[in-house]
């Protein structure tokens, strides 16, 4: 089976910071790659599809790259409604596998 | 967009199970598939299944094979998930999501539901 593993679990950053968050899978899953946000207490959010397609409605300083084994998701420019966790997630039509999750906090 | 409503909190006793709702509405719901999620205290997502209403076609996580039977209902745009001999580990927030993809079980997922936390102690 394919594991999926984000890094770091968790990170610190300041309103305006530039951040990205690493997901690399154990084999090779071309484009299949997902991203999601979410706040406590409340359901996931999908930010990003097919690893660098932009969902409706999500602001451009979101941005998704990679291919293969390596992903990354960047904010470009970290706002303080962006401090959440993030997961990706690897789907194949037929499952799916998230990775752990990435706490972004305030320093 | 479509919406997803979820059944109410449940508290369940170790070996028994537990059957949670999530209704569909303001969108089409047979072609798409509808996948169940959980997250335990703390914890990562976990994939646990997926079902296409129209065709029946259902697919599940190793882990969970044997023990979780995902269903729908048609006529209501209602679908299930219910796990049996339910243990503490068992204990997590369950979410519905809705696949984004036309006849596939599983790929992004663009609604979810509100999310059931379902607590399984003695």
């Amino acid at each position: 089976d394919i594991q999926m593993t984000q890094s770091p679990s968790t990170l610190s950053a300041s309103v305006g910071d530039r951040v990205t968050i690493t997901c690399r899978a154990s084999q090779s899953i071309s484009s299949w790659l997902a991203w999601y946000q979410q706040k406590p207490g409340k359901a996931p959010k999908l930010l990003i599809y097919k690893a660098s397609s932009l969902e409706s409605g999500v602001p451009s300083r979101f941005s998704g790259s990679g291919s293969g084994t390596e992903f990354t998701l960047t904010i470009s420019s970290l706002q303080p409604d962006d401090f959440a966790s993030y997961h990706c997630q690897y789907y194949n039509s037929y499952s799916g596998t998230f990775g752990q999750g990435t706490k972004l906090e305030i320093k | 967009q479509v919406q997803l409503v979820q059944s109410g909190a449940e508290v369940k006793k170790p070996g028994s199970s537990v059957k949670v709702s999530c209704k569909a509405s303001g969108g089409t719901f047979s072609n798409y598939a509808i996948n169940w999620v959980r997250q335990a205290p703390g914890q990562g997502l976990e994939w646990m299944g997926g079902i296409i209403p129209i065709f029946g076609t259902t697919n599940h996580a190793k882990k969970f094979q044997g023990r979780v039977t995902i269903t729908t209902d048609e006529s209501t745009t209602t679908a299930y998930m219910e796990l049996s001999s339910l243990r503490s580990e068992d204990t997590a927030v369950y979410y519905c999501a809705r696949d984004a993809s036309p006849g596939i079980v599983t790929s992004w997922f663009d609604s979810w539901g509100q999310g059931t936390l379902v607590t399984v102690s003695s």
